[in-house]
């Protein structure tokens, strides 16, 4: 049962373009939203996390949004460079069970010149 | 310089091999994770521990075999058991927060 649904599964944008990736979880006891970004062949790096507290946290050119109600969050890179050009994926996890991560299925991105 | 080495980065084994994937950490985290990546399925959890001497079973533990004698080290064996073993691995570390930290990965490929 896949717990985390993310969308869509590749995405082309232009150079200073909103690249915009979307995800959709079931379980209501996740309580930590991370975002990672993976360049090929390399593990992926923690970009940035959210906490269901809040609706929106921005780092840089990279924000989360939040909905709690509609169960649904996403990641928004203003700007996007062609350095941003990787796969990323969005996790949940919740308190205690070891603090598990549950991954979405991941977003390829290409930033165009 | 703090991280999480794995280590072999490539390799290759005959069907009915065992494998044993080292991975290590200097950051003096006391959880470790063990994750397979597949094309288009994004990360699953196979094993993880969050002390020494200690570990449980992620979604996927079948055909894979792990220990937790010291606190840097997580080896992940992939016995012959495990039916399509080729994939990329990746081990993680957290100091029991939310955080994890994965390491380069190591690419297996059954011949």
């Amino acid at each position: 049962q896949q717990q985390v649904k993310q969308s869509p599964q590749s995405l082309i944008v232009q150079k200073g373009g909103i690249s915009i990736i979307n995800c959709a979880y079931e379980n209501t006891a996740f309580d930590y939203f991370p975002w990672y970004q993976q360049f090929p062949g390399k593990g992926p790096a923690l970009l940035i996390a959210i906490r269901p507290d809040v609706s929106e946290k921005k780092e840089g050119r990279f924000t989360i949004s939040f909905n709690k109600s509609a169960k649904q969050f996403s990641l928004h890179i203003m700007d996007s460079q062609p350095g941003d050009s990787a796969t990323y994926f969005c996790a949940a996890s919740f308190t205690g069970g070891g603090n598990k991560l549950t991954f979405g299925t991941g977003t390829q991105l290409k930033v165009e010149l | 310089d703090g991280g999480i080495t794995q280590s072999p980065k490539y390799l290759f084994r005959k069907e009915g091999q065992n494998v044993t994937l080292s991975c290590e950490q200097n950051l003096n985290h006391d959880a470790m994770y063990w994750y397979r990546q597949d094309p288009g399925q994004g990360l699953r959890l196979i094993y993880y521990s969050q002390i020494v001497n200690d570990f449980q079973k992620g979604d996927i533990a079948e055909g894979y075999s792990v220990s937790r004698e010291k606190k840097e080290s997580f080896p992940l064996t992939v016995t012959s058991a495990q039916k399509n073993p080729t994939a990329f691995y990746l081990c993680a570390s957290s100091d029991g927060g939310r955080k994890q930290f994965f390491g380069p990965g190591t690419r297996l490929t059954v011949l």
